[in-house]
């Protein structure tokens, strides 16, 4: 089914460790972003890319690497994860930067980290 | 900067109540302006836009009109259902033209219950 898809959808790790979430979407969208949702803070920004090669940081990247070699995929990686990264990860898609462009969001990756 | 203000939740109404959800909005450039609803254990989909003053953003019972002179998007249902509950948040995106990735700024979201 066309769409974007987040992976996996629950994921408990330790401090220290890696991670990474997986982001892929089958529209042939230029642009991709991921956020986290904490309570008290609503969707913050964590990194966004305008297409293939190209990325860029939001609100809050520290902690956080991104890549995309191809245009349908946007992984995040947790190089060494903190108790403090505990939270909802949302990835999304937007055909452009254009103001009537919405963007469009995965179902999220639910992130423990003990 | 760009910012959204939306009314605090949480909101409980009974349904078939009539429903209101604040939202006022500052922007550094001409913006476009969303309602998007998150149910439990999903993401946030797409509800209702609106990209220019005046326009009326609808869907699914719900409308929202863009008014450039108060600075709002207020959200309103004229019958509300049990399936209704949700978090819906209000987004502005501006486009500035030239490196502009269009940032969707989001408002705190408003948690909603409506009982039967």
């Amino acid at each position: 089914d066309a769409g974007i898809t987040q992976s996996p959808r629950y994921k408990i790790t330790e401090t220290g460790r890696q991670v990474t979430l997986m982001c892929h979407q089958t529209w042939s969208h230029s642009y991709m972003f991921w956020y986290r949702q904490d309570l008290g803070h609503g969707l913050r920004l964590i990194y966004y890319s305008a297409a293939a090669d190209i990325t860029d940081k939001g609100e809050v990247p520290d902690g956080y690497v991104v890549s995309r070699s191809k245009t349908e995929n946007f992984p995040l990686t947790l190089e060494s994860a903190t108790r403090s990264q505990t939270s909802v990860y949302f990835c999304a898609s937007s055909e452009s930067s254009g103001g009537n462009q919405p963007q469009h969001f995965g179902d999220g990756t639910r992130l423990s980290i003990l | 900067g760009d910012s959204v203000t939306q009314m605090e939740g949480p909101v409980t109404l009974s349904e078939e109540a009539f429903l209101t959800i604040n939202c006022t909005y500052t922007a550094t450039g001409y913006p476009s302006l969303f309602w998007y609803v998150q149910y439990p254990g999903e993401g946030l989909q797409l509800l209702l836009k609106a990209t220019k003053a005046d326009d009326k953003g609808s869907n699914k019972g719900f409308e929202a009109t863009y008014r450039k002179e108060t600075t709002s998007f207020h959200l309103e249902k004229g019958s509300v259902q049990v399936s209704d509950s949700a978090v819906y948040f209000c987004a502005l995106k501006v486009y500035a033209g030239g490196t502009s990735y269009g940032k969707l700024t989001f408002g705190q979201g408003t948690i909603l219950t409506v009982h039967p």
